[in-house]
């Protein structure tokens, strides 16, 4: 199984909503990331877990907050969003944090905050 | 600081023309590089990727790079496109002294049928 899932592929939510993004792997991998993703921009780190530890916050607001529940699963909970927000969000997982570790990148959660 | 260049942000080819994608980067010191490819409405692949060796690498999909040190450059080539190969490429780096992924702008390629 070298595959990365995300659920839900779309996500609308009104700005006092709270919701969570899903992102999964089973290749036993042991670091996992959340990037968020402009149109036409390439991804922008948000934050990196390494053996399910937080390893990197990219200086990102609190209505993000990550949780890596086990080495498997990592989650993004999102509360009083702003439109600017709305973006799709990608979930990667590597072997580790090396610098030859090729992330795997899941096909994303395309949020729209209204 | 570290960056990537990607001196096309659009390129339109024909089917069976040659595309080359030029990428430069700033770091003086031992990368690590790589291609990755996002289709419309994909996620995100890796094209290939470079390490150390021979610096001519194969891809999938029939792609190459050429890593040449002197220039600091990670070309992406292909002899002859398809219609299929529409998609949005990324060069990438990482230096040997991190593990964070330098992202080029990208370049969107539209191939004519």
């Amino acid at each position: 199984d070298t595959e990365v899932t995300q659920t839900p592929k779309h996500l609308v939510m009104g700005m006092t909503n709270k919701k969570s993004l899903k992102c999964e792997q089973h290749m036993g991998h042991r670091a996992m990331y959340w990037y968020k993703q402009k149109a036409k921009k390439p991804p922008e780190l948000m934050f990196v877990y390494s053996y399910e530890k937080l390893s990197i916050n990219e200086s990102v607001p609190s209505r993000f907050s990550p949780e890596c529940p086990n080495s498997s699963l990592l989650n993004l909970h999102l509360h009083a969003l702003q439109p600017e927000d709305s973006a799709l969000y990608l979930c990667a997982s590597s072997p580790g944090l090396a610098p030859r570790g090729e992330q795997f990148f899941g096909p994303g959660t395309r949020l729209t905050v209204l | 600081a570290q960056s990537v260049s990607q001196h096309n942000h659009h390129v339109i080819l024909s089917e069976a023309a040659s595309l080359e994608l030029g990428c430069n980067y700033s770091y003086g010191g031992t990368v690590n590089l790589f291609w990755y490819v996002q289709y419309p409405g994909q996620h995100l692949q890796l094209l290939l990727k470079y390490f150390s060796g021979d610096p001519l690498v194969k891809g999938i999909k029939g792609f190459e790079a050429e890593f040449i040190k002197s220039k600091f450059s990670f070309n992406l080539r292909k002899p002859s496109v398809q219609w299929s190969d529409t998609a949005e490429y990324f060069c990438a780096v990482i230096p040997d002294s991190n593990y964070q992924l330098i992202w080029g702008a990208g370049t969107k390629l539209i191939i004519k049928p």
